[in-house]
């Protein structure tokens, strides 16, 4: 219950196109959804983030959709340019002041090609 | 930027070997995560720290693990006797207050155990 899921494993996107990476959840109790970035050799570095009382955040190219009933929320990064190339993980976060822990989804290897 | 960094890049040790994973979490952060990722695989949480204490930890983190705030500014993991499948990066993050829940993580360490 404590999963995340995240499709699709890897992605290929071509240059000014629209990339989606979607990410579900059991556990109704996760109240913070964030997105981190990561490349290679790097930690991960948070993106965006939203929370279940929205259903879209933007944030630039970075879009985030969150549908609570169906407990799915997605990433999509519009016009995705060749630095967009990373792996990206979802994550989902309980509120608990002090015991927060992220639980990350699997992970998505995005390659944006010319 | 205030980041969260972290010694060393990369650690090589033999099976049985213990090893010490330095961290520096941003300075004015007052809780202390370790998460660590298996070669392809997603990011784990392994434990979190708060008030020089153990806030919550995971079934990885078993009796082999002891975490450290040792001083003002730094905070270990260490691994008493290392096998084979602690070969890992092991990502430090850090967190601000209570209610804050971007966790920011540092560049991370990779173990590999012989």
């Amino acid at each position: 219950q404590q999963q995340v899921k995240q499709s699709p494993q890897s992605l290929i996107v071509q240059k000014g196109g629209i990339s989606i990476i979607n990410c579900a959840y059991e556990n109704t109790a996760f109240d913070y959804f964030p997105w981190y970035q990561q490349f290679p050799g790097k930690g991960p570095a948070l993106l965006i983030a939203i929370r279940p009382d929205v259903s879209e955040k933007k944030e630039g190219r970075f879009t985030i959709s969150f549908n609570k009933s169906a407990k799915q929320f997605s990433l999509h990064i519009m016009d995705s340019q060749p630095g967009d190339s990373a792996t990206y993980f979802c994550a989902a976060m309980i509120s608990n002041f002090g015991n927060e822990k992220l639980t990350f989804g699997t992970g998505t290897r995005l390659t944006i090609i010319p | 930027e205030p980041e969260v960094t972290q010694t060393p890049s990369h650690q090589v040790t033999q099976m049985g070997q213990e090893v010490i994973l330095r961290c520096v979490p941003i300075s004015n952060h007052l809780y202390f995560y370790w998460y660590r990722q298996i070669l392809g695989q997603k990011v784990e949480f392994l434990v979190s720290f708060y008030n020089n204490e153990i806030s919550e930890k995971s079934e990885i983190f078993d009796d082999q693990f002891s975490v450290e705030r040792p001083d003002g500014s730094n905070f270990t993991l260490k691994i008493r006797s290392t096998k084979l499948e602690d070969s890992a990066m092991y990502f430090c993050a850090s967190r601000e207050i209570a209610g804050q829940q971007v966790q920011f993580f540092g560049p991370g360490t990779r173990l590999t155990v012989l």
